[in-house]
């Protein structure tokens, strides 16, 4: 089966950096996504990890080490509008469906 | 170009009742899945069509069911409604297979009240 952690909510200040973490155990292992949601609102992509190592993209960086099932996604310099749950979702086997993990949910503080 | 859409928006039902749920996806896109979010949760994988087919299936009872059409889009059919069906459903929609990359668009959903 899937198993996919990551800390239920954060709180962190206007400006400062904050890491979001997620373990995985999984049957096979194809890539793992983040998302954003925003209450109310669909999932949006924000980053893709396949191989180990570091993806930067702007304020948003995500990493992933396959031999630990762990990614982190860390975003920095925050901005009020950046209070939003954080999906990470792992593409694991032959099909191509998604297995969230329950979402972290981050507030942004001025 | 169009993103996935999804429609109605809301929908309040009773218990018992029967729902269609229905889906469009991205222009150039040939696969949909369905995915059901609870308040607080993450997406849970209710199944994929691909081909008209239904290619996977995640631990949903047969009460969920769906289909896709020949122009792609999907509808999501959930018969003799619970109270625990209320959630919001997100269709989400992905290109011709590539073994390497496996990203997901999702539309806006549809928040399904059952009282």
């Amino acid at each position: 089966g899937q198993n996919i952690d990551q800390p239920t909510e954060m709180t962190a200040t206007e400006g400062a950096i904050v890491q979001i973490n997620c373990t995985y155990q999984t049957s096979g292992f194809n890539g793992l996504f983040w998302y954003q949601q925003h209450a109310g609102e669909a999932p949006t992509f924000l980053s893709y990890n396949v191989l180990d190592g570091l993806e930067e993209k702007g304020r948003f960086s995500s990493f992933l080490s396959r031999s630990k099932g762990y990614s982190y996604l860390l975003l920095k310099e925050l901005q009020m509008k950046d209070s939003a749950s954080y999906l990470c979702a792992v593409w694991a086997g032959t099909a191509s469906k998604l297995t969230f993990g329950t979402g972290t949910r981050l507030q942004v503080t001025l | 170009d169009a993103g996935v859409t999804q429609s109605p928006t809301h929908l309040i039902k009773t218990r018992g009742q029967q729902v269609t749920l229905r889906c469009s996806p991205k222009s150039g896109h040939d696969t949909v899945s369905w995915y059901q979010q609870a308040l607080g949760q993450g997406p849970q994988f209710i199944f994929q069509y691909y081909e008209e087919e239904e290619r996977q299936r995640g631990n949903f009872p047969d009460r969920f069911s769906g289909h896709q059409f020949p122009n792609y889009s999907s509808e999501l059919n959930v018969n003799a409604l619970l109270l625990g069906d209320s959630a919001l459903y997100l269709c989400a929609s992905s290109p011709p297979t590539d073994r390497s990359y496996n990203e997901q668009f999702f539309g806006p959903g549809t928040r399904l009240t059952v009282l």
